[in-house]
């Protein structure tokens, strides 16, 4: 079946530490989406892609980094530059980033600090 | 960044009995309203896409409706059911960048 796969469930960073989280989509769509998720708030948008090798800042990107190589593929990097990055990841998509059509959303991944 | 509040946070609910809640936003360059449900441990699935002023749409039970010139939709749960328990999030995209800005959240308790 379609659908959008993240990897880790679960992780773990150590102070000082960058970590990268997975999402995988095999929906052929072309916008791609991490959101972060914090207790009591919307989902705040950290970065985009509306196109291989196209990226861009949402409202939240400091201390984040992404990379779109693959229209498959947004994996986002958690820098050290994040200095409270303990929340709850999700990774979105789109078939475009223009459509009507609704977002996928993946199972998430939880990171908290060591 | 436009904010989407929603109301109440969270809501109890007897099974079998009818609720509603809402989602209120700035009706300026207004371009859609997607309506999401969110279970634990699951991920958010889309439950309405909603872009013209005065749409209703239902999916089984659940249904809502759109005020785009005053800037709210409702959504309705008739004879709620112990599956209804869900968390259910709308957001609204703007017609400048078409990026969504969400809601907290209502979340929902059906007691059975």
């Amino acid at each position: 079946d379609g659908g959008i796969t993240q990897s880790p469930k679960y992780l773990f960073r150590k102070e000082g530490q960058n970590v990268t989280l997975s999402c995988e989509q095999n929906l052929n769509h072309d916008a791609m989406y991490w959101y972060r998720q914090d207790p009591g708030q919307g989902l705040r948008l950290i970065y985009y892609s509306q196109i291989v090798n196209d990226f861009q800042k949402g409202d939240i990107a400091e201390g984040y980094s992404v990379s779109r190589e693959k229209k498959e593929s947004f994996p986002l990097t958690v820098t050290s530059a994040q200095k409270n990055p303990t929340a709850f990841y999700l990774c979105a998509s789109r078939g475009r980033i223009d459509s009507n059509q609704p977002q996928h959303f993946g199972d998430g991944t939880r990171l908290s600090i060591l | 960044i436009l904010n989407v509040e929603q109301s109440p946070q969270s809501l109890h609910v007897q099974e079998g009995d009818s609720t509603n809640f809402t989602c209120s936003f700035p009706s300026s360059n207004f371009y859609a309203l997607h309506w999401y449900r969110w279970e634990t441990a699951k991920s958010p699935e889309a439950l309405f896409v909603m872009t013209l002023n005065g749409d209703e749409k239902k999916k089984g039970r659940i249904s809502a409706t759109l005020n785009t010139k005053e800037g709210y939709s409702y959504l309705y749960i008739k004879g709620s059911q112990p599956e209804d328990s869900a968390t259910y999030l709308c957001a609204r995209i703007m017609d400048s960048n078409y990026q969504l800005i969400w809601g907290a959240g209502t979340k929902l308790i059906i007691k059975p």
